[in-house]
């Protein structure tokens, strides 16, 4: 089975430009999760949706940032206008509350990671 | 609100030694889950077991363990025998309840040396 899948897996951009992260959740899993990785921070939750509803967004550090979730198979993380202090791996989860094949239930399998760098 | 510490920043070890890493969580919530992932250095994260809050009993997976102790509230990880692969860097992390936020430490650097 396709784990997580995100997109693109790199991305180099300069201050100022639209940055846009994408994310495919496990099939049937109906929370999807975005985290931000950085050395100082550590990882941070930005935002969680559940059955596509964003539910915390209290990580989202700033206007800058919006995420969408338009179907159960794809949310994207946009930044606009890019700075140089988002630059971090940005990490995609998604679960399920039940057991589904292959995974255990209330377990967020995470996706590769977008390597963020902000010139 | 949730917090969890991992006391120990970097551990280094010589290969087909045995090594724990620690963790000890804060909740105020009775029905929480616990779990403990891997990044290697290709710097994804893989799930590695997920422990809910009534299930004390410890788990074994081949040369891994984990020790849960509701007393303590520390969820303790053992690797038996190391190995080169196991160098990563290993988070502990907790959520409270369904589809909720994961808390997690600030990793374990874990090099086996050969």
């Amino acid at each position: 089975d396709a784990g997580v899948i995100q997109s693109p897996r790199h991305e180099v951009t300069e201050m100022g430009q639209e940055v846009t992260l994408r994310c495919k959740p496990i099939s049937g899993h109906n929370s999807l999760f975005w985290y931000r990785q950085t050395m100082m921070r550590g990882l941070e939750l930005l935002i969680y949706f559940n059955n596509n509803v964003p539910i915390d967004d209290s990580g989202m550090p700033e206007d800058r940032f919006s995420a969408k979730m338009p179907n159960a198979s794809f949310s994207t993380l946009k930044i606009q206008p890019s700075e140089p202090r988002d630059s971090a791996v940005y990490f995609c989860a998604s679960s399920s509350p039940r057991r589904l094949a292959g995974g255990e239930k209330e377990t967020q399998y995470f996706g590769p990671g977008t390597r963020l760098l902000v010139l | 609100a949730q917090k969890v510490t991992q006391a120990q920043t970097e551990i280094s070890v010589v290969e087909k030694e045995d090594v724990t890493l620690d963790c000890v969580y804060e909740t105020r919530d009775t029905t929480y889950y616990l779990f403990w992932y891997k990044q290697p250095p290709s710097g994804e994260l893989v799930f590695l077991i997920r422990r809910n809050s009534f299930d004390e009993q410890n788990e074994i997976s081949g040369r891994y363990s984990w020790n849960f102790q509701k007393s303590t509230s520390s969820f303790n990880f053992t690797i038996t025998a190391s190995q080169v692969v196991d160098s990563a860097v290993y988070f502990c992390a907790t959520h409270e309840t369904s589809g909720s936020r994961l808390t997690f430490g600030e990793g374990t650097q874990l090099t086996v040396n050969p």
